[in-house]
């Protein structure tokens, strides 16, 4: 079965400066997907962010940008220039190839991001 | 855009009652999904459906049951409330595209104190 860890429960950045939030996943599948969600304080969760396992490009959406690392299953999330409204619960989530029906996701325990002003 | 509701945003209910949290989503999704979040733990799947009438377990399905009797709605059933249930319940649904592009999305959430 798949995992995904998420090493940080917790972390800060100083509003305008890049962070980046870690993952790592195990899977002995070689095709696959990974997303990186977003949950604001009392408020829905919302997809930030997906790469393809097959591409060696990372994802790229706006100040949103990931590190994908394949050979060491390895997805982390960098966010530059940190604004006020990045503040919220993050979680990363791993999901097999369509076989069907639907894949569930698996996600990571998660990580609180604080922007400080 | 889409839209994912839930009955409640916030539920009180007595140990041994049975509980009911409703999500509708308007978009003809043909998934939908039920998760626990617990705070440490991240979230875990209950229960989830890929059609009407359909449902398979997830992770965490003991103490639940789900209907899906019209496709834009999926109910969560706590038959007989337990303290352990205490906990955030996240409703989601996608549409089986497949691909990078399948997408859950997710409704506000029920937080449930059950006494």
């Amino acid at each position: 079965a798949q995992t995904v860890t998420q090493s940080q429960p917790e972390m800060s950045v100083q509003e305008a400066e890049t962070v980046t939030l870690s993952c790592t996943y195990d899977t002995s599948e070689s095709d696959y997907y990974l997303f990186w969600y977003k949950q604001p304080p009392s408020r829905q969760m919302i997809l930030v962010i997906r790469q393809e396992a097959y591409k060696q490009q990372n994802a790229t959406e706006n100040r949103f940008s990931v590190n994908f690392q394949k050979a060491a299953k390895s997805f982390s999330l960098k966010i530059s220039d940190s604004q006020l409204g990045d503040a919220a619960m993050y979680f990363c989530a791993y999901r097999s190839p369509f076989q069907g029906g639907s894949e569930k996701l698996v996600f990571g325990k998660g990580t609180k991001l604080t922007v400080n002003p | 855009d889409v839209k994912v509701t839930q009955s409640s945003r916030y539920l009180v209910k007595r140990t041994g009652e049975k509980v009911f949290l409703e999500c509708v989503q308007d978009m003809d999704h043909e998934n939908m999904f039920w998760y626990r979040q617990d705070p440490g733990l991240g979230l875990r799947l209950i229960y989830f459906s890929y059609d009407v009438k359909m449902k398979e377990k997830g992770d965490i399905p003991e103490g639940y049951s789900v209907s899906r009797e019209k496709k834009e709605r999926f109910s969560l059933i706590l038959e007989s409330a337990s303290t352990n249930q205490t906990s955030m319940y996240l409703c989601a649904s996608t549409d089986p595209s497949g691909g990078v592009r399948e997408t859950q999305y997710f409704g506000p959430g029920t937080r449930l104190l059950v006494l």
